[in-house]
Protein backbone atom coordinates (compact mmCIF):
# COMPACT_ATOMS: atom_id res chain seq x y z
CA UNK A 1 0.00 0.00 0.00
CA UNK A 2 1.48 3.85 -0.87
CA UNK A 3 2.13 5.82 2.19
CA UNK A 4 -0.23 8.44 0.59
CA UNK A 5 -3.09 8.07 -2.09
CA UNK A 6 -4.67 10.50 -3.78
CA UNK A 7 -8.43 9.98 -5.97
CA UNK A 8 -7.50 8.97 -9.39
CA UNK A 9 -7.52 12.09 -11.88
CA UNK A 10 -8.86 13.70 -14.17
CA UNK A 11 -11.69 15.68 -12.72
CA UNK A 12 -13.35 17.65 -15.49
CA UNK A 13 -16.00 19.84 -14.07
CA UNK A 14 -18.11 23.52 -14.98
CA UNK A 15 -17.36 25.82 -14.06
CA UNK A 16 -19.28 27.39 -10.53
CA UNK A 17 -19.23 23.08 -9.43
CA UNK A 18 -18.44 22.11 -6.28
CA UNK A 19 -15.33 19.39 -6.54
CA UNK A 20 -13.72 16.84 -3.65
CA UNK A 21 -10.82 15.27 -3.35
CA UNK A 22 -9.48 12.45 -0.59
CA UNK A 23 -6.10 11.75 -0.06
CA UNK A 24 -5.71 9.02 2.62
CA UNK A 25 -2.77 8.21 4.57
CA UNK A 26 -0.86 5.20 6.24
CA UNK A 27 0.86 6.59 8.88
CA UNK A 28 -0.93 7.09 12.07
CA UNK A 29 1.44 8.90 13.85
CA UNK A 30 1.36 11.83 10.60
CA UNK A 31 1.69 15.01 11.97
CA UNK A 32 1.05 17.71 9.30
CA UNK A 33 -0.96 17.70 6.01
CA UNK A 34 -0.69 19.93 3.27
CA UNK A 35 -2.62 20.69 -0.13
CA UNK A 36 -0.33 22.17 -3.01
CA UNK A 37 -1.01 23.29 -6.39
CA UNK A 38 0.88 22.48 -9.57
CA UNK A 39 0.46 24.06 -12.90
CA UNK A 40 2.22 22.36 -16.01
CA UNK A 41 5.55 22.41 -15.89
CA UNK A 42 5.69 24.60 -12.81
CA UNK A 43 6.93 23.87 -9.09
CA UNK A 44 4.19 22.83 -6.38
CA UNK A 45 3.18 26.24 -4.71
CA UNK A 46 1.26 25.75 -1.03
CA UNK A 47 -2.31 25.81 -1.23
CA UNK A 48 -3.55 25.21 2.56
CA UNK A 49 -1.92 23.51 5.51
CA UNK A 50 -3.95 20.98 8.38
CA UNK A 51 -2.70 20.61 11.40
CA UNK A 52 -5.94 20.39 13.29
CA UNK A 53 -9.32 19.44 11.93
CA UNK A 54 -9.35 21.69 9.34
CA UNK A 55 -8.64 24.85 7.85
CA UNK A 56 -10.76 27.34 5.66
CA UNK A 57 -9.60 29.57 3.22
CA UNK A 58 -12.18 31.61 0.91
CA UNK A 59 -13.46 28.86 -1.74
CA UNK A 60 -11.31 26.35 -0.54
CA UNK A 61 -11.72 24.06 2.51
CA UNK A 62 -9.35 21.03 3.99
CA UNK A 63 -10.38 18.45 6.43
CA UNK A 64 -8.52 16.18 8.60
CA UNK A 65 -10.17 12.54 10.13
CA UNK A 66 -7.67 11.03 11.93
CA UNK A 67 -10.06 8.33 12.56
CA UNK A 68 -9.76 7.11 9.34
CA UNK A 69 -6.90 8.75 8.18
CA UNK A 70 -7.62 11.05 5.57
CA UNK A 71 -7.57 14.16 4.67
CA UNK A 72 -10.20 16.18 1.92
CA UNK A 73 -10.35 19.23 -0.29
CA UNK A 74 -13.31 20.86 -1.12
CA UNK A 75 -13.29 23.82 -3.76
CA UNK A 76 -16.50 25.71 -4.14
CA UNK A 77 -17.76 27.61 -6.88
CA UNK A 78 -14.69 26.41 -9.26
CA UNK A 79 -13.07 28.92 -11.63
CA UNK A 80 -11.08 28.18 -15.06
CA UNK A 81 -7.74 29.02 -13.03
CA UNK A 82 -8.35 26.62 -10.59
CA UNK A 83 -7.26 23.81 -13.06
CA UNK A 84 -4.14 22.50 -11.80
CA UNK A 85 -2.63 19.35 -10.51
CA UNK A 86 -3.72 18.84 -6.25
CA UNK A 87 -1.08 17.66 -4.61
CA UNK A 88 -1.75 16.27 -1.30
CA UNK A 89 1.85 16.11 1.22
CA UNK A 90 1.65 14.37 4.78
CA UNK A 91 4.55 14.81 7.24
CA UNK A 92 5.82 12.20 8.78
CA UNK A 93 8.08 12.67 11.11
CA UNK A 94 9.80 15.19 9.28
CA UNK A 95 9.67 12.77 6.21
CA UNK A 96 7.11 14.45 3.41
CA UNK A 97 5.48 12.17 1.20
CA UNK A 98 3.76 12.78 -2.02
CA UNK A 99 1.03 11.97 -3.33
CA UNK A 100 0.64 11.17 -7.07
CA UNK A 101 -1.37 14.50 -7.46
CA UNK A 102 -5.53 14.17 -8.31
CA UNK A 103 -5.60 16.73 -11.61
CA UNK A 104 -8.50 19.16 -12.14
CA UNK A 105 -10.01 20.68 -15.09
CA UNK A 106 -12.60 23.31 -15.08
CA UNK A 107 -14.36 23.99 -18.52
CA UNK A 108 -16.65 26.92 -18.78
CA UNK B 1 6.55 34.61 2.54
CA UNK B 2 9.50 32.46 2.17
CA UNK B 3 11.44 32.55 -1.17
CA UNK B 4 13.60 29.66 -2.66
CA UNK B 5 15.41 30.42 -5.23
CA UNK B 6 16.60 27.83 -8.26
CA UNK B 7 19.64 28.16 -10.47
CA UNK B 8 19.66 27.76 -13.20
CA UNK B 9 15.95 27.60 -14.32
CA UNK B 10 16.71 25.41 -17.95
CA UNK B 11 20.23 23.88 -19.10
CA UNK B 12 21.08 21.96 -21.76
CA UNK B 13 24.13 19.84 -21.77
CA UNK B 14 25.92 16.93 -23.59
CA UNK B 15 25.84 13.50 -22.71
CA UNK B 16 28.77 13.08 -20.20
CA UNK B 17 28.58 16.12 -18.41
CA UNK B 18 28.19 17.31 -15.04
CA UNK B 19 25.55 19.79 -14.43
CA UNK B 20 25.84 21.96 -10.80
CA UNK B 21 21.99 23.00 -9.58
CA UNK B 22 22.00 25.65 -6.85
CA UNK B 23 18.96 26.03 -4.72
CA UNK B 24 18.98 29.22 -2.04
CA UNK B 25 16.52 30.19 0.93
CA UNK B 26 17.13 33.36 -0.04
CA UNK B 27 14.72 35.03 3.51
CA UNK B 28 15.06 32.35 6.02
CA UNK B 29 17.30 29.44 7.52
CA UNK B 30 16.84 26.37 5.95
CA UNK B 31 17.91 23.34 8.12
CA UNK B 32 16.45 21.09 5.64
CA UNK B 33 16.40 21.08 1.85
CA UNK B 34 14.55 18.11 -0.16
CA UNK B 35 15.74 17.62 -4.31
CA UNK B 36 12.65 16.37 -6.10
CA UNK B 37 12.71 15.24 -9.77
CA UNK B 38 9.27 15.01 -11.49
CA UNK B 39 9.29 13.34 -15.31
CA UNK B 40 6.24 14.88 -17.42
CA UNK B 41 3.09 14.19 -16.22
CA UNK B 42 4.00 12.76 -12.77
CA UNK B 43 4.12 13.54 -9.29
CA UNK B 44 7.58 14.72 -7.32
CA UNK B 45 9.75 12.00 -6.99
CA UNK B 46 11.79 13.07 -3.66
CA UNK B 47 15.41 11.82 -4.63
CA UNK B 48 17.49 12.87 -1.31
CA UNK B 49 16.77 15.08 2.24
CA UNK B 50 19.46 17.50 2.74
CA UNK B 51 20.59 18.74 6.12
CA UNK B 52 23.02 21.64 6.89
CA UNK B 53 26.21 20.37 7.92
CA UNK B 54 25.48 16.61 7.63
CA UNK B 55 25.24 14.68 4.82
CA UNK B 56 22.22 13.64 2.66
CA UNK B 57 19.48 10.77 2.74
CA UNK B 58 19.05 9.33 -0.32
CA UNK B 59 15.83 7.42 -1.34
CA UNK B 60 16.19 4.16 -2.16
CA UNK B 61 17.09 3.79 -5.71
CA UNK B 62 18.56 7.41 -6.06
CA UNK B 63 22.49 7.05 -6.93
CA UNK B 64 24.51 9.36 -4.81
CA UNK B 65 27.74 9.09 -6.21
CA UNK B 66 25.60 10.32 -9.52
CA UNK B 67 23.66 12.93 -7.87
CA UNK B 68 26.00 14.65 -5.31
CA UNK B 69 23.93 16.75 -2.95
CA UNK B 70 26.18 19.47 -0.56
CA UNK B 71 24.17 21.46 2.42
CA UNK B 72 27.13 23.48 3.01
CA UNK B 73 25.39 26.20 4.61
CA UNK B 74 21.69 27.36 5.77
CA UNK B 75 20.85 28.80 3.00
CA UNK B 76 22.69 26.97 0.27
CA UNK B 77 21.85 23.74 -1.10
CA UNK B 78 23.83 22.10 -4.41
CA UNK B 79 22.92 19.06 -7.00
CA UNK B 80 25.40 17.73 -8.99
CA UNK B 81 24.54 15.46 -11.57
CA UNK B 82 27.43 13.86 -12.77
CA UNK B 83 27.91 12.62 -16.05
CA UNK B 84 24.81 13.37 -16.83
CA UNK B 85 22.75 11.02 -19.91
CA UNK B 86 19.65 11.34 -21.45
CA UNK B 87 17.84 9.27 -18.89
CA UNK B 88 18.37 12.02 -16.64
CA UNK B 89 16.56 15.01 -18.82
CA UNK B 90 13.44 16.07 -16.25
CA UNK B 91 12.75 18.67 -14.10
CA UNK B 92 14.72 19.13 -10.82
CA UNK B 93 13.11 20.98 -8.18
CA UNK B 94 14.26 21.89 -4.28
CA UNK B 95 12.56 22.76 -1.81
CA UNK B 96 13.55 23.89 1.81
CA UNK B 97 12.03 24.29 5.24
CA UNK B 98 13.19 25.31 8.74
CA UNK B 99 11.76 22.23 11.20
CA UNK B 100 11.85 24.93 13.64
CA UNK B 101 10.03 24.30 17.05
CA UNK B 102 7.21 26.89 18.30
CA UNK B 103 6.54 27.53 15.01
CA UNK B 104 3.38 26.46 13.37
CA UNK B 105 4.40 26.85 9.57
CA UNK B 106 7.60 25.15 10.38
CA UNK B 107 7.20 22.21 8.25
CA UNK B 108 6.14 24.11 5.52
CA UNK B 109 8.06 23.49 2.48
CA UNK B 110 8.73 25.97 0.43
CA UNK B 111 9.75 25.05 -3.80
CA UNK B 112 11.65 26.76 -6.07
CA UNK B 113 10.76 27.33 -8.87
CA UNK B 114 12.48 24.08 -10.86
CA UNK B 115 15.35 23.26 -13.05
CA UNK B 116 14.72 22.09 -16.57
CA UNK B 117 17.61 19.58 -17.11
CA UNK B 118 17.90 18.14 -21.06
CA UNK B 119 20.65 16.22 -21.75
CA UNK B 120 21.50 15.60 -25.40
Amino acid sequence: RKEVEQDPGPFNVPEGATVAFNCTYSNSASQSFFWYRQDCRKEPKLLMSVYSSGNEDGRFTAQLNRASQYISLLIRDSKLSDSATYLCVVNENNDMRFGAGTRLTVKP
Amino acid sequence: GAVVSQHPSWVICKSGTSVKIECRSLDFQATTMFWYRQFPKQSLMLMATSNEGSKATYEQGVEKDKFLINHASLTLSTLTVTSAHPEDSSFYICSATTWATGIRDADTQYFGPGTRLTVL
